[in-house]
């Protein structure tokens, strides 16, 4: 059972242009929404993350919305850029819990 | 430079023969997982500890052990490998469980068996 379910799979988007990236979960407990990117050859990094206290979440060109009734989250990025070019994993857990849950990924190409 | 250093990077090995991939963290974190990576399928976690001498199965434990005798050190095991364990390998680590805790992932140890 996927408990964050992650799309699209794959995106490919023009330089300038904004890219969204979509996650949903079915956990009511999560309470902490991060996401992480991972470029070719290197372990995912921490990008933004957001808590279900607030709806909107802003870093820079990257955005999370958060919709807690709907329990979906997305990642905004804006003005992309070719060196966005990475893999995205939205992920999700609760306080006290050993168990961080990542979505499938999404690997985002932008082009010059 | 606060690091996961992970070793081997490339391994390619064959089926039954032990491997271990090293795992280790200067943060003096008490949380350390493995993880492994495959198409399609994301990020998936073997074993996780929570501190020395404290380990627990994740989601795809079968085929692999691990040890926690040092807090920096968290090894990974495949007493006998076949080739199902062919994948990318990230060990992790991070302060705690409390939400809210960055988890650092080393830079992956590609695993082939044939």
């Amino acid at each position: 059972q996927q408990q964050v379910k992650q799309s699209p799979q794959s995106l490919i988007v023009q330089k300038g242009g904004i890219s969204i990236i979509n996650c949903a979960y079915e956990n009511t407990a999560f309470d902490y929404f991060p996401w992480y990117q991972q470029f070719p050859g290197k372990g995912p990094a921490l990008l933004i993350a957001i808590r279900p206290d607030v709806s909107e979440k802003k870093e820079g060109r990257f955005t999370i919305s958060f919709n807690k009734s709907a329990k979906q989250f997305s990642l905004h990025i804006m003005d992309s850029q070719p060196g966005d070019s990475a893999t995205y994993f939205c992920a999700a857990t609760q306080g006290g819990s050993e168990k961080l849950v990542f979505g499938k990924g999404m690997k985002l190409t932008v082009n010059p | 430079e606060a690091q996961v250093t992970q070793n081997p990077r490339y391994l390619i090995t064959v089926t039954g023969k032990k491997l271990t991939v090293t795992c280790s963290q200067n943060m003096n974190h008490e949380y350390m997982s493995w993880y492994r990576q495959d198409p399609g399928l994301g990020l998936r976690q073997i074993y996780y500890s929570m501190n020395v001498e404290v380990t627990d199965k994740g989601d795809v434990p079968e085929g692999y052990k691990v040890s926690r005798k040092e807090k920096r050190n968290f090894p990974l095991i495949l007493e006998s490998p076949s080739p199902n364990q062919t994948s990318l390998y990230f060990c992790a680590s991070s302060f705690g469980t409390s939400s809210g805790n960055t988890i650092y992932f080393g830079e992956g140890s590609w695993l082939t068996v044939v």
